[in-house]
């Protein structure tokens, strides 16, 4: 069964203070690990797909990384609009469904 | 991105009245639509899969009576809750996949059953 553990379950950050989320992950085969960003009351909001062992992308202050167990999304120099919960999932290669990580909430104070 | 949109996004009802939820991809063509359900302060459950002119595949524990899925095109899934009671409030959620690997999600539905 697909697992995915996201650390740590909450972030308070001051504003420009840096920092880096963990999803380690366990899957038959990957086809995508992916990175949403939810505010209160909404639907998640895509940020990234990863697919292999290596590859990073990056949005803003936004960067993720994927190595063959776990994904780091690092924040940088944060802004108050960043706070949300950030969820990590992964999607297998013989399926389309994503299984879930229970999410860290960021809070970036000003 | 891609865009989800998903209607109502607030619904209040009664007691042992159904509800339907509707969730359309705008932009792109999805086979394939899930829906979830978000207790308060948790993550995404995932209720079922529903495949465009088939049946949906529901999640162990899922009732499939209860939470009725119909997807009659490649841009639109439904949600019907029958004969809803309070514990089924909840803030439900769909998403599409698109181009077979990435996953776009609705902006909810924030269902309460009075």
């Amino acid at each position: 069964e697909d697992q995915v553990t996201q650390s740590p379950e909450a972030l308070r950050l001051q504003e420009g203070e840096s920092s880096s989320l963990n999803c380690s992950y366990t899957v038959s085969g990957l086809r995508g690990l992916f990175w949403y960003r939810q505010d209160p009351g909404k639907g998640p909001e895509f940020l990234f797909t990863l697919y292999s062992a290596g590859e990073e992308k990056e949005k803003e202050r936004l960067k993720a990384t994927l190595t063959k167990k776990e994904s780091f999304l690092h924040i940088t120099a944060p802004k108050p609009e960043d706070s949300a919960t950030y969820l990590c999932a992964v999607q297998a290669w013989n399926d389309y469904k994503l299984s879930f990580g229970a999410g860290t909430t960021v809070t970036v104070r000003a | 991105g891609a865009v989800v949109s998903q209607h109502p996004s607030r619904v209040i009802c009664k007691s042992g009245t159904s509800v339907k939820i509707e969730c359309r991809s705008l932009d792109f063509q999805a086979t394939t639509m899930f829906w979830y359900r978000q207790f308060p302060k948790q993550s995404l459950m995932l209720m079922a899969t529903s495949n465009e002119g088939s049946k949906a595949t529901y999640e162990q524990g899922v009732e499939k009576d209860k939470f009725l899925i119909n997807h009659a095109s490649l841009t639109l899934s439904t949600l019907t809750v029958t004969s809803a009671h309070p514990e089924d409030s909840s803030f439900y959620i769909c998403s599409a996949i698109r181009e077979n690997t990435e996953a776009f999600f609705g902006q909810g539905t924030r269902l309460t059953v009075v």
